[in-house]
């Protein structure tokens, strides 16, 4: 069965510091993954996806993310935190054999950035 | 390009009333995606249906939960007799056949579901 951890519920970094938000996966077939943002009384907001190809996937609003094989993870990543990207993240993951774009996500990890 | 549209964002019903969710995916997509997000929780799959198709229901509660998608206007999500722990944001996804395989879902506002 497929499945999503996000371990932390919550981030905390100050402004203009390096963020890190954890996820991992588990499927049966090769994974397409996904990054999700959601802002308060919001829908979700695609960020950036790994399908195939480079293990560095770069998405909107300067977040990238890094696929990891070997310890199943694809963690979210900004080298400079803003106030905005304060937000619930969530991590995704559809197994690339399924014919359906059903995805799984995560719980969520509220990121909070302070000034 | 108007995105996926949810309507009512906001539907307040008492126990034992029907709710009525309805969702017009964006413009030339014909798959469409139900979620479910409980308060402090992640958000759960329900339902995945393409034109007058269910495709997967394997997240729809076994009983008064129903949905459709039919040949002209939008997907509806339908809760009957509904009771409190069905307060929940709903929320509605849309993709294009041609990027089903990749699995990139357009997400629309939700429908916030509170039962009193």
């Amino acid at each position: 069965a497929q499945s999503v951890a996000q371990p932390e519920d919550q981030v905390n970094v100050a402004e203009g510091n390096p963020l890190t938000v954890k996820c991992t996966y588990s499927v049966s077939g090769n994974p397409y993954l996904f990054w999700y943002v959601q802002y308060p009384n919001r829908g979700l907001q695609f960020l950036l996806k790994y399908i195939t190809g480079d293990n560095l996937v770069k998405g909107s609003y300067g977040f990238e993310a890094e696929f990891n094989k070997s310890q199943t993870s694809f963690h979210l990543k900004k080298p400079s935190a803003l106030v905005s990207d304060s937000a619930l993240y969530f991590c995704a993951v559809r197994d690339g054999s399924s014919n359906t774009g059903k995805l799984i996500f995560g719980q969520g990890t509220t990121l909070q950035v302070k000034p | 390009n108007a995105g996926v549209m949810q309507n009512p964002r906001h539907l307040v019903r008492r126990r034992g009333q029907e709710a009525r969710l309805r969702c017009s995916p964006m413009k030339g997509h014909s798959h469409v995606y139900w979620y479910r997000q409980l308060p402090e929780e992640g958000l759960k799959f329900m339902v995945y249906l393409q034109k007058e198709n269910i495709i997967d229901e394997s997240g729809m509660p076994k009983e008064r939960f129903s949905a459709e998608f039919p040949k002209e206007g939008p997907s509806i999500l339908r809760i009957q007799q509904v009771v409190r722990g069905d307060s929940a944001a709903y929320f509605c996804a849309s993709s294009p056949l041609t990027s089903a395989n990749t699995g990139e879902l357009f997400f629309g506002e939700g429908s916030r579901l509170t039962v009193l």
